[in-house]
Parts: structure tokens; sequence; C-alpha cells
């Protein structure tokens, strides 16, 4: 029980073109999903709260106009990467959570913007 | 606030030797305190947590930390390294349970040799 998964796993886009990424949890609900970011050899960082029904909450330095988080039903957050460059290059993690004492983690998507 | 400190980017052992993988934290209130682990190209996995209870944590595959609050210390142990062990740990902090915000440590990388 409590799988995580997200789509695609890996994804190569132009600079400049949009990227949605999603995250969905299989067999409970998440009324809160986070999305976090690492970079390669560094930790990850929190980008966002997403909590179903409403509007995500952002963390310092993370621009919610580039990184717009849509968190529409219990089992299903996207991240949509807009206008994508090649800093924004990068592995995408999000996490689901079922109750308050726990947060399960996807497998992660890796972003290649050229 | 809260942080983690992972001392040791990288650490190596033999099979079959103990594993020590340390890890210190700073929190302003009681913490929660976890390790995950993170195999090539899948999902962060929970090895254990800590959330106030009994101070040696037991966790799967064998590892166990212990909740040290004279050192600020949650240090990750295995008495036997198997191969399969080879991946990164991170030590996470969280001021409430593990549902909130996370907060990651920089991650140690583990090898394991003949």
């Amino acid at each position: 029980g409590a799988v995580v998964s997200q789509h695609p796993s890996r994804v190569i886009c132009k600079s400049g073109t949009s990227v949605k990424i999603e995250c969905r949890s299989l067999d409970f609900q998440a009324t809160t999903m986070f999305w976090y970011r690492q970079f390669p050899k560094k930790s990850l960082m929190l980008m966002a709260t997403s909590n179903e029904g409403s509007k995500a909450t952002y963390e310092q330095g993370v621009e919610k106009d580039k990184f717009l988080i849509n968190h529409a039903s219990l089992t299903l957050s996207t991240l949509t990467v807009t206008s994508a460059h090649p800093e924004d290059s990068s592995f995408y993690i999000c996490s689901a959570r079922p109750s308050a004492e726990t947060q399960y983690f996807g497998p992660g998507t890796r972003l290649l913007v050229l | 606030a809260q942080s983690v400190t992972q001392l040791d980017s990288h650490v190596s052992v033999s099979e079959g030797t103990p594993v020590l993988l340390r890890c210190n934290y700073s929190s302003s209130y009681s913490p929660s305190l976890f390790w995950y682990v993170q195999h090539p190209n899948k999902g962060l996995q929970l090895l254990l947590k800590y959330t106030s209870a009994a101070t040696l944590v037991k966790g799967i595959n064998g590892f166990e930390a212990e909740f040290k609050k004279s050192e600020t210390s949650f240090h990750l142990t295995k008495p036997s390294a198997h191969m399969s062990d080879a991946a990164e740990y991170f030590c996470v902090v969280s001021l409430t349970g593990g549902g909130n915000k996370l907060t990651f440590g920089t991650g140690t990388q583990l090898k394991v040799e003949l």
C-alpha cells in the first residue's frame, strides 16, 4: 500500500516550452501533496505544498508563476514548469500525505531542458 | 528554524561490517526525525522515524537510530552491511510529525564493498 506514482519518469524539452508532471497517490487519498526539487549531489528542497481544492503554498524563492501547481483531486497533483529554461533542469519529486504523520514519495521525474 | 547536518557526504564500508551514518539536528522545538533511503531511479523510502517515543528506534532492513537530545544527534546504524544497502541516505527533521514540512540533510552516499 501507500504507493505514489509520477509521470513521466523523465522528459526532455526545448527551452521556452512548458512541461507538466503528474503525481498520483494510487491507493490512498491525499489532501496534501508536496513538490520537491533535487539538484545533483544535493539535498531535496521543498518547492511548494499543495492542498486539494485550494492554492498551493510556495516556499520562499520559488516562482509561483513559473512552477504552476494544481491539486484538483484527492489523488492527483500536477506541476507545470512554464517557459522552461536549461536552469530548470532537475529532478522533481512529489510526496503525498495520507495522514498527519507520514509522507510517501514518488519515484521522481528527471527534467532536461535543452 | 530547523536544520540537519549530515557530517559525511560519502561512507564506504565492507560487506558484513557495521554502518554508521551521522546526523546532527537543530530545532527550536521537540523535533520529529527521520531517515530516508534513496536507491537509484527509485523513490525515497522511509527507514525509520523518531516522534518523541522511545529514543532507540528500529527500522526496516536491520537499521536503527538513537535520538540523543544532549548531543542533538540521530545517527543511523546497522550491525552488518549488505551489498543492497548501497544507496543515498537522508536525515530529515520535521517540527510536527512527518506530515508537514520536511527539512532534508545533504545526504550520505553509502558504498558497500566486497
